[in-house]
């Protein structure tokens, strides 16, 4: 089975600062996806970040970035220069061969003026 | 890309009613997914269409849910005989073809079960 667990609910940066979510994920495919999700208050889910799992090369979007170590399958998200425009929900999610993408529990990120 | 919308937005009903929720994809989407999401957790996979073929359903809808997707564009999501842990929002989604498409969702509609 495939799993995405995010074990911080939730995380607290002061504006302009830098902060890390945590996810980790199990899956028996060798062929895989992961991404990074936020979700602010009432409001769509918008992508923020996707890397295959294939690529060494850390997946980089302006102010996100990952970190992928694909042997301890640990995907973290780095916000640099954090904006209150930031604040929201951030899911980690998992795509494999099944169709189905699987996300974490989510992380609330708070952006502190 | 007028985005995707969903129908209604909120949805207050009594035990055992039935209920439909509609889906619109971004129009050149061929993809189309409905989730589940609870207060405090993620999204949770309900079932996925690709074009109008239902090709994955969850094991954990029951019979009381259906989906459908005629022609390959809107799609619904029925709930027979709602019961108080259906109350969640009803999420959808599209993307395009191919594993690294990101998926674009609405705004969601809430069921409240009474």
């Amino acid at each position: 089975a495939q799993t995405v667990t995010q074990s911080q609910p939730e995380m607290s940066v002061q504006e302009a600062e830098t902060v890390t979510l945590s996810c980790t994920y199990d899956t028996s495919e060798s062929d895989y996806y992961l991404f990074w999700y936020k979700q602010p208050p009432s409001r769509q889910m918008i992508l923020v970040i996707r890397q295959e799992a294939y690529k060494q090369q850390n997946a980089t979007e302006n102010r996100f970035s990952v970190n992928f170590q694909k042997a301890a399958k640990s995907f973290s998200l780095k916000i640099s220069d954090s904006q209150l425009g930031d604040a929201a929900m951030y899911f980690c999610a998992c795509y494999s061969g099944t169709y189905k993408y699987i996300f974490g529990t989510g992380t609330r990120l708070k952006v502190l003026a | 890309d007028t985005g995707v919308s969903q129908d209604p937005r909120h949805k207050i009903t009594k035990r055992g009613q039935n209920v439909t929720f509609r889906c619109d994809p971004i129009s050149e989407h061929n993809r189309l997914y409905w989730y589940r999401q609870t207060l405090g957790q993620g999204p949770e996979f309900l079932t996925y269409f690709q074009n109008e073929a239902q090709l994955e359903k969850s094991r954990l809808l029951s019979d009381r849910f259906s989906a459908e997707r005629p022609k390959g564009s809107f799609s619904t999501l029925e709930i027979q005989r709602t019961e108080q842990g259906d109350s969640a929002m009803y999420l959808c989604a599209s993307s395009s073809l191919g594993p690294n498409q990101p998926q674009h969702f609405g705004d969601g509609t809430r069921l409240s079960i009474l």
